[in-house]
């Protein structure tokens, strides 16, 4: 079945160190992204890529770095310099075609980051 | 800033009652409208969309746009316990994206409990 793998979904992190989350997505999807989500807040963008070797910045990038090497890979480093990284981390997928409607986003079921 | 509004709740419905969702947003220019399902610590599903003004209509869900108003919503019949879930309402600025979700902004979540 196609769909979205993030791991781990679980992680600890002691301060000071950095951090990977890995997400991998068979359904051909052209665009990736990833958000962050606190208790009781909404998703807030990170990063997202429209096509392999480009990403953009969202509205909270600093404190993270991505890749995307491959169509199917879109790793999230959590570095040393966020200062509050304990979040959900959310790993999300579009078409990008002229057709694509805006919006339509498959999630993968998330990455729970505590920092120690 | 583009914010999009709902009330956190939680907005409690007996079981087999219809509930009804509200959100509203700031952007004027904004031109598709979705809603999100997401059930306590798991990823959002994407159970409605609508890009008109006027109704929608999916089994027991129908979304409601009014854009002179700057209003949408999400009512849901005969509401079974399994419907307890926050509800995220998204407003993208773009009909069809060409893929990117930058445009896209994700209320709070309106936290909906269906009581049996």
């Amino acid at each position: 079945d196609g769909g979205i793998t993030q791991s781990p979904k679980y992680l600890f992190r002691k301060e000071g160190q950095n951090v990977t989350l890995s997400c991998e997505q068979n359904l051909n999807h052209d665009a990736m992204y990833w958000y962050r989500q606190d208790p009781g807040q909404g998703l807030r963008l990170i990063y997202y890529s429209q096509i392999v070797n480009d990403f953009q910045k969202g509205d909270i990038a600093e404190g993270y770095s991505v890749s995307r090497e491959k169509k199917e890979s879109f790793p999230l480093t959590v570095t040393s310099a966020q200062k509050n990284p304990t979040a959900f981390y959310l790993c999300a997928s579009s078409k990008w075609t002229g057709g694509s409607l805006a919006g339509e986003l498959f999630f993968g079921e998330g990455s729970r980051l505590t920092v120690l | 800033q583009k914010e999009v509004e709902q009330n956190s709740g939680p907005l409690s419905v007996p079981e087999g009652a219809i509930a009804s969702l509200n959100c509203t947003y700031s952007d004027r220019g904004s031109q598709s409208f979705f809603w999100y399902r997401q059930y306590s610590g798991k990823s959002p599903e994407l159970i409605m969309s609508i890009y008109s003004n006027g109704d929608k209509e999916d089994g027991r869900f129908t979304a409601q746009l009014n854009k002179a108003s700057q209003y949408v919503s999400l009512l849901i019949r005969d509401s079974q316990p399994s419907d307890s879930a926050t509800y995220l309402c998204a407003v993208n600025l773009l009909m069809y994206s060409g893929g990117g979700a930058d445009g896209l902004t994700f209320g709070k979540g309106t936290h909906l409990i269906i009581q049996p």
